[in-house]
């Protein structure tokens, strides 16, 4: 069975400071892993995905995230925070068949 | 094309009332789902369904009843409304894959459903 722990329920950031989202998976398999943003009053919109390929995978809006396979973590990642990040950040997992299990949610909240 | 579409967007029923949320998509996506999302518990699947007369269970079925008599439509019925059946619920599609890679979903806004 597979399964996702986002470490923070809440993580708050200055507009212009780094953003860090963490993400601990655990699965049998080989899993897929992705990051989804959740915008309020709106769907889940897909970030990035990893799927075996290259480890540091690179998604939308500068976001990006790396797979590491020895701590079974992965974590989210911005260089520079905008208010427009303001949202809901989902981890996903995922092996095979499409049974995606989502983590909880960490919500992130940046400062002007 | 507009992606992932549920109707309605806000529902309130009283508990034993029996309603159906709507969802269609026009991308031709084999695979379809529902998930409901509760504060602090993510989302979790409801009912799934990998192609039309296929359909199969999620994490959390009870209460709830799909069918999928074409690609595009995939409606959840409520059969008779609990107050623990409020939540926002979220419709999903993808493509099917034969591979262990699995496609990113396309979600709804979601119908927000309050059970009184």
């Amino acid at each position: 069975a597979q399964s996702v722990t986002q470490l923070d329920s809440h993580v708050s950031v200055s507009e212009g400071t780094p953003v860090l989202l963490r993400c601990n998976y655990s699965s049998s398999y080989s899993p897929s892993l992705f990051w989804y943003v959740q915008h309020p009053n709106k769907g889940l919109q897909l970030l990035l995905k990893y799927t075996s390929a290259a480890t540091l995978v690179k998604g939308i809006n500068g976001f990006e995230a790396e797979f590491k396979k020895s701590e079974t973590s992965f974590h989210l990642t911005k260089p520079s925070a905008h208010m427009s990040d303001a949202a809901e950040y989902f981890c996903v997992v995922s092996v095979g068949n499409n049974d995606m299990r989502f983590g909880a949610g960490t919500r992130l909240t940046v400062k002007p | 094309n507009a992606g992932v579409t549920q109707t309605p967007k806000f529902q309130v029923l009283k508990t034993g009332q029996s309603m159906t949320l709507q969802c269609a998509q026009d991308m031709n996506h084999e695979y379809m789902s529902w998930y409901r999302q509760d504060p602090g518990m993510g989302l979790r699947l409801i009912h799934y369904s990998v192609g039309a007369g296929i359909t199969d269970q999620g994490e959390v079925p009870n209460g709830y009843n799909v069918s999928r008599s074409t690609t595009e439509d995939f409606p959840l019925r409520l059969l008779s409304a609990a107050p623990s059946q409020t939540s926002v619920y979220f419709c999903a599609s993808s493509r099917r894959t034969g591979s262990k890679e699995n496609q990113p979903q396309h979600f709804g806004d979601g119908t927000r459903l309050s059970i009184l």
